[in-house]
C-alpha cells in the first residue's frame, strides 16, 4: 500500500543524546516535510525539501537537521536532544507541483519524549 | 505576519449540522485545505478550495471567500466518529502551508 512510514513509533530519549527519526515515502512525491505538533500550538514546520538534494528551514529549525539524498527518504536528526524537543513529529509529502497537488499526506507520527 | 484563526473547541449533537470557521491573513493565497485529525493519529486530507464558493463531498462541504479571507467546513448528519480536530491550512505565495491550531469537535449523543 502506497504511503509514508515513520520509525520509530515512539521513543524515550535522555537529554544530550543524538537521535534520527526516519521517514520513507513510496509515492514518488517531490516534496517532503517535517512537522512537530504540540498541544495548543498546531503543526509547526521544522524543515522541508522541495526535491531530492535540496532542503530548507521552516518555522522552528533550531536543534534539527535533515538530508534528502534520494526521493524516498527524509531523515530528521536531533544532534543533542533537549526536553523542549518532546513532541509528536510528523513527516509529510506532496507532489509539490502547485495547487491541489500540494496536498500533503502524513505519516503516522513519532512520539518523542526527552528526559 | 501570517495568521490563521479557528475556534479552539466546538460541541455538537449526533445527527446535527456544525460549521467550523477559519479566517486567514497570509502573504498571498494559492489555496486552502481542511484536514481531519483523530486523537493520536495523523492528519488526513478532507478538502481543497482555491476558487470562491462551495465544494461538496458527501456529508462534508467546504466554502471559501477569498475577498473576506474566510472559509468554513460544514459537517452534516454528524456521527460519533466525526469527533476529531479539524485543521485549516492556507498555501501562501511561496507555496508554504500555513496551519491553524485546529478546532476540536466534540460530538454528544
Amino acid at each position: 500500500i502506497a504511503g509514508i512510514t515513520q520509525a520509530p513509533t515512539s521513543q524515550i530519549l535522555a537529554a544530550g543524546r543524538r537521535m534520527t527519526l526516519r521517514c520513507t515515502q513510496d509515492m514518488r512525491h517531490n516534496a517532503m516535510y517535517w512537522y512537530r505538533q504540540d498541544l495548543g500550538l498546531g503543526l509547526r514546520l521544522i524543515h522541508y525539501s522541495n526535491t531530492a538534494g535540496t532542503t530548507g528551514k521552516g518555522e522552528v529549525p533550531d536543534g534539527y537537521s535533515v538530508s534528502r539524498a534520494n526521493t524516498d527518504d527524509f531523515p530528521l536528526t536531533l544532534a543533542s536532544a533537549v526536553p523542549s524537543q518532546t513532541s509528536v513529529y510528523f513527516c509529510a509529502s506532496s507532489d509539490g507541483s502547485g495547487g491541489s497537488t500540494d496536498t500533503q499526506y502524513f505519516g503516522p507520527g513519532t512520539r518523542l519524549t526527552v528526559l | 505576519g501570517q495568521n490563521i484563526d479557528q475556534p479552539t473547541e466546538m460541541t455538537a449533537t449526533e445527527g446535527a449540522i456544525v460549521q467550523i470557521n477559519c479566517t486567514y491573513q497570509t502573504s498571498g493565497f494559492n489555496g486552502l485545505f481542511w484536514y481531519q485529525q483523530h486523537a493520536g493519529e495523523a492528519p488526513t486530507f478532507l478538502s481543497y478550495n482555491v476558487l470562491d464558493g462551495l465544494e461538496e463531498k458527501g456529508r462534508f462541504s467546504s466554502f471559501l471567500s477569498r475577498s473576506k479571507g474566510y472559509s468554513y467546513l460544514l459537517l452534516k448528519e454528524l456521527q460519533m466518529k466525526d469527533s476529531a480536530s479539524y485543521l485549516c491550512a492556507v498555501l501562501d505565495s511561496n507555496y508554504q502551508l500555513i496551519w491553524g491550531a485546529g478546532t476540536k469537535l466534540i460530538i454528544k449523543p
